[in-house]
């Protein structure tokens, strides 16, 4: 199977600007989670969407939001971004609720910068 | 509250000798537990899982990791560092409420020749 794929992989954006940012999931896994990683901050939990619906949602502003598609596809969108946006933008995907429901497979991320 | 503490930020080990990360975790019912791995630049990958049964899981690249619950701990061990291995290793507990899995800071794995 493939694995989780993102894109871009890399991105220069100038303040003030929007970003779109995509995943799509490892086939068969209904459940994304987007995570924002930077050096000081480590792992930061962004949202989870699971049949096209949020389940949960961290401490971020309301700049940051997302969306998953019927095809399990997710894209996060920040706008009016800002310097501390530079990060790297992980997303992970899990299989159907089950045991293996929590397991996550990540992709390669996204690595943002704002100048 | 839900939390992941590892405590050593990074680790140097020599090549060919043993390894643990320590994993202490807060929980309040039976915790499905995990460890990544993530080399510089790429996402992380699952290590090993711990769901229920026996307390020593094996995981993959030859480590293992034991958990205890009297102790709240969830170690990862390998009993010979491969200068591959340099890294930094995630623990995380899940799922929180609102299915969220929760990562410890990491730890970063040194390995000097």
């Amino acid at each position: 199977k493939a694995g989780v794929t993102q894109t871009p992989r890399y991105l220069i954006k100038t303040r003030g600007q929007q970003v779109t940012l995509s995943c799509s999931p490892i086939s068969g896994h209904r459940s994304v989670s987007w995570y924002q990683q930077t050096p000081g901050q480590g792992l930061q939990f962004l949202f989870e969407y699971f049949s096209e619906t949020q389940r949960n949602k961290g401490n971020f502003p309301g700049r940051f939001s997302g969306r998953q598609f019927s095809n399990s596809r997710s894209e996060m969108n920040v706008s009016t971004l800002e310097l501390g946006d530079s990060a790297l933008y992980l997303c992970a995907s899990s299989p159907a609720p089950g045991q293996g429901a929590y397991e996550q497979y990540f992709g390669p991320g996204t690595r943002l910068t704002v100048t | 509250a839900q939390s992941v503490t590892q405590p050593d930020i990074h680790i140097t080990v020599s090549e060919g000798a043993s390894l643990e990360l320590r994993c202490n975790y807060s929980y309040g019912a039976t915790p499905y537990l995990f460890w990544y791995v993530q080399s510089p630049g790429q996402g992380l990958q699952l290590l090993l899982k711990y769901f229920s049964g026996d307390t020593l899981v094996q995981g993959i690249k030859g480590f293992e990791a034991e958990f205890k619950r009297s102790q709240s701990s969830f170690n990862l061990r390998k009993p010979s560092v491969h200068w591959s291995d340099a890294a930094e290793y995630f623990c995380a507990v899940g799922p929180t409420g609102g299915f969220k899995t929760i990562f410890g800071a990491g730890t970063r794995l040194f390995v000097k020749a």
